[in-house]
């Protein structure tokens, strides 16, 4: 079952911000929020990651409501480079259950 | 430089003929998984390994197999491979399971399966 709920996909204009919105209404209070990409059928790339507050990283910021029910990454600058699926995930709390699961993500397409 | 390497990057096999898609990476990451993505589904688990000796099944290990006798290494193996095994096949790692370690992925095997 998904975890997290992602709009299938977003345009961007080049030079905007690009705000990608995730829902993830049964998080768990130790659970972690990953952003990752892929373009193309690359391998998922790593963007960033938080708990409770913001965070901010080369690439991306991240913003978590203060409830923790959903999140938005933030491309401050987007590029043509930066046309990708983007998915959001979180670690399953179900004890056992050890995989990540990745949703279908957004698919952001920059605009020039 | 921290790095989960795949081999083969692409495969074109045919029916029932064994093969292996090894991975590796060179972090000392104690947890390894590996993902199909297809068209439509995004990615799926297969299976996954805690540690040396400790593995387990994923949503989607029908046909798969696994092992992990080192830690740097989690080969996937298809023992008889099948049409619908035709996938783009992932390997991750990190340093463990548990929140707040990043997970590294490999850069994809495809695999086609006539």
């Amino acid at each position: 079952d998904a975890k997290t709920t992602q709009p299938p996909s977003m345009d961007c204009a080049e030079g905007r911000a690009a705000n990608l919105p995730c829902n993830h209404s049964t998080i768990s209070g130790n659970e972690y929020v990953y952003w990752y990409r892929q373009i193309h059928s690359q391998g998922p790339q790593y963007i960033i990651h938080g708990l409770k507050n913001n965070e901010t990283n080369e690439m991306a910021s991240l913003i978590i409501t203060e409830d923790r029910k959903s999140s938005t990454l933030i491309l401050p600058h987007a590029t043509l480079r930066d046309t990708a699926v983007y998915y959001c995930i979180v670690r399953p709390d179900t004890s056992g259950t050890y995989k990540y699961i990745f949703g279908t993500g957004t698919r952001l397409k920059v605009l020039a | 430089e921290a790095q989960v390497t795949q081999n083969p990057r692409y495969l074109i096999t045919v029916t029932g003929k064994k093969l292996t898609v090894t991975c590796s990476q060179n972090m000392n990451h104690e947890y390894m998984s590996w993902y199909r993505q297809d068209p439509g589904l995004g990615l799926r688990q297969i299976y996954y390994s805690m540690n040396v000796e400790v593995t387990d099944k994923g949503d989607v290990p029908e046909g798969y197999k696994v092992s992990r006798k080192e830690k740097r290494n989690f080969p996937l193996i298809l023992e008889s491979p099948s049409p619908n095994q035709t996938s783009l096949y992932f390997c991750a790692s990190s340093l463990r399971f548990y929140s707040g370690n990043t997970i590294y992925f490999g850069e994809g095997s495809w695999l086609t399966v006539v």
